[in-house]
């Protein structure tokens, strides 16, 4: 079955430190990874995606997201925190198996709190 | 204007009454998704569209159903409102090799 799991529910790191949000993934084909963001009462932004290639992907605001296929895991990095990257981070994959379905799947989320 | 729009923006209701969210995309995204997102839970799938007229259950499926009769519009439905319903509800549309664009968004309380 399709999942995503994002193991802590807060990462509390100082501005200017790097930070890592986890994320781990299960599929039966091959698996199309996203992270988003959310600020406080918004809808969720699109941060990055890993579709195929390099297996070091960058996005927007200075992020960038780790593959590791043998790890099954999709890790979001920064390597300068910024206060106003405080939010609620998601990771979600996409599974294109032999079913292709093309279900998004939803972690449960991880609070970042960047403190001055 | 291009997008996602979900309306209504807030609903309160009361239980037992049938609800309607409606979505609309003007991308002609072949995807569309409902989610319900509860503190704790993150998001977690209700259903999902892969064209018009073909629809499928998600993770949270009982007490919602949708239909897809235009590409454009994904109406979610509580035939029966319930407590437990009560939920922020969010609509995304997307490629077939893509992430979801997300709609701002259904606050919904179930009286």
């Amino acid at each position: 079955a399709q999942s995503v799991a994002q193991p802590e529910d807060q990462v509390n790191v100082a501005e200017g430190n790097p930070l890592t949000v986890k994320c781990t993934y299960s599929v039966s084909g091959n698996p199309y990874l996203f992270w988003y963001v959310q600020y406080p009462n918004r809808g969720l932004q699109f941060l990055l995606k890993y579709i195929t290639g390099d297996n070091l992907v960058k996005g927007s605001y200075g992020f960038e997201a780790e593959f590791n296929k043998s790890q099954t895991s999709f890790h979001l990095k920064k390597p300068s925190a910024l206060v106003s990257d405080s939010a609620l981070y998601f990771c979600a994959v996409r599974d294109y198996g032999s079913s292709n379905t093309g279900k998004l799947i939803f972690g449960q989320g991880t609070t970042l709190q960047v403190k001055p | 204007d291009a997008g996602i729009t979900q309306s209504p923006r807030y609903k309160i209701t009361e239980t037992g009454r049938q609800v309607t969210l409606m979505c609309h995309q003007t991308w002609s995204h072949s995807y569309m998704f409902w989610y319900r997102q509860d503190l704790g839970h993150g998001l977690r799938l209700i259903y999902y569209s892969a064209a018009a007229d073909i629809t499928d259950k998600g993770e949270v499926p009982d007490g919602y159903v949708v239909s897809r009769s235009k590409t454009e519009n994904f109406p979610l439905t509580l035939e029966s409102a319930t407590r437990s319903q009560t939920s922020v509800y969010f609509c995304a549309s997307s490629g077939q090799k893509r992430g979801g664009l997300f709609g701002p968004g259904t606050r919904l309380t179930v009286l």
